[in-house]
């Protein structure tokens, strides 16, 4: 079974563009998971989604957006870019159908911004 | 505000030997799960070992258990027979039932010595 998908692998953008990520989750697997990861504020989780609903957001500016497809694959975009949202972005898939499961990491995206 | 716990930023330990990395969910739920990852230099984050907070005994996969302390709600990660590709980030995460959201400790950066 194919793991997790993530595209691009590495980007670079100027302050005040936008960038969308995408993410491919496991086969059958309908819940995918993002997470900001910075040297300084460690995993921070953004939001989870699950048949193409939002279940679930963490403490990020309206900039932060994302939004899943009917084949569960997900994407996410940021708007105005700071210097800050410089990160590796994680996605994470699992079933996720009562909310115990494992989550399955693809190999994040990395974005500077400068 | 619920809260992963690891005190220790860096541990060494002797090729063979094995090694305990500690883990506690501050959550007032008493449903809920304790996951590890490992993440490699390479960046991408792997599964090992899950507990769930009614489960009658502690989580064993080969080489990976976990000391499940219910009253303290912790999930240390015992490491046997440690090798040296064990050398990685290793994170703690937890999720309360039904919340979809997993929340991650600061890690621990565990290093092992020929």
């Amino acid at each position: 079974k194919a793991g997790v998908t993530q595209t691009p692998r590495y980007l670079i953008k100027t302050r005040g563009q936008q960038v969308t990520l995408s993410c491919s989750p496991i086969s059958g697997h309908r819940s995918v998971s993002w997470y900001q990861q910075t040297p300084g504020q460690g995993l921070q989780f953004l939001f989870e989604y699950f048949s193409e609903t939002q279940r679930n957001k963490g403490n990020f500016p309206g900039r932060f957006s994302g939004r899943q497809f009917s084949n569960s694959r997900s994407e996410m975009n940021v708007s105005t870019l700071e210097l800050g949202d410089s990160a590796l972005y994680l996605c994470a898939s699992s079933l996720a159908v009562t909310g115990g499961d494992e989550q399955y990491f693809g190999p994040g995206t990395r974005l500077t911004v400068t | 505000a619920q809260k992963i716990t690891q005190t220790q930023p860096g541990m060494f330990v002797q090729e063979k030997e094995a090694v305990t990395l500690d883990c506690t969910y501050d959550t007032s739920d008493p449903s809920y799960g304790l996951f590890w990852y490992k993440q490699p230099s390479s960046g991408e984050m792997i599964f090992l070992i899950y507990q769930g907070s009614y489960d009658q005994q502690n989580a064993t996969e080969g080489r990976y258990s976990l000391n499940f302390q219910k009253a303290r709600k912790s999930a240390n990660l015992v490491i046997s027979a440690s090798q040296l590709g064990d050398s990685a980030m290793y994170f703690c995460a937890g999720v309360t039932s039904g919340t979809y959201k997993y929340i991650f400790g600061t890690g621990t950066r565990l290093k092992v010595l020929a």
